[in-house]
């Protein structure tokens, strides 16, 4: 059974950089896409950002781009999104999410998620 | 700016038959964007149950099922349950890469 398990998340002030990571477990991860996707408290989900299997395209929303950036380590199972210049309204749970196969398939399977609160 | 729109609340009697619905506010949306459905309860992360439009994920019982009706994504739930009451998202792919989420149904079983 595909296991995420995200970690990183906190409270980090206005302005600083805070990294997220993500363990996956149960499944070939360099065959498949990642993405991130966050929900504010009380909000919609927000697709955030996605890297392709092997690194070489990643996608962001406007919202984080220049801001955020995704990258994994397939030796290690894991994708990462670094995070900078946090802002109060990304404060949000962000979950981890494997892909489809086929990109335009979307996303399958969600990480618990955690909870990053950018606060002063 | 591209919205994608969906009905804040709805409500089925038990054993009853709900379309929720998924539009774009600058177009229509067809097989060609990709729409996913989610289901998501307070606390716990998003369940994916429809993917590409009409093909249900793994595990996910065939009283749901996604369309194209009109000009819209639709997720049908048909012999609605007590424990469907939840908060329902779509996804549509909008291109460049890039995927977005509608404001989410809110559905009570009652």
């Amino acid at each position: 059974q595909v296991q995420l398990v995200e970690s990183g998340g906190g409270v980090v002030q206005p302005g600083r950089s805070l990294r997220l990571s993500c363990s996956a477990s149960e499944f070939t991860f360099s065959a498949y896409g990642m993405h991130w996707v966050r929900q504010a408290p009380g909000k919609r989900l927000e697709w955030v950002a996605v890297m392709s299997h092997d690194g070489s395209n990643k996608y962001y929303a406007d919202s984080v781009k220049g801001r955020f950036t995704i990258s994994r380590d397939n030796s290690k199972n894991t994708v990462y999104l670094q995070m900078n210049s946090l802002r109060t309204e990304d404060t949000a749970v962000y979950y981890c999410v494997l892909g489809h196969l086929y990109y335009y398939y979307g996303m399958d399977v969600w990480g618990q998620g955690t909870t990053v609160t950018v606060s002063s | 700016q591209t919205v994608v729109t969906q009905e804040p609340s709805f409500s089925v009697s038990p054993g009853g038959t709900v379309t929720l619905t998924c539009g774009l506010s600058s177009d229509s949306v067809s097989t060609s964007y990709y729409p996913s459905w989610y289901q998501q309860t307070p606390g716990q992360p998003p369940r994916t149950l429809i993917y590409s439009t009409n093909t249900r994920s793994s595990g996910v019982p065939d009283r749901f099922s996604g369309s194209i009706l009109g000009n819209k994504a639709a997720l049908t739930i048909t012999g609605a349950q007590a424990d469907d009451e939840s908060d329902y998202y779509c996804v549509l792919y909008v291109g460049s890469g890039k995927w977005m989420f509608g404001g989410g149904t809110k559905l009570t079983v009652l």
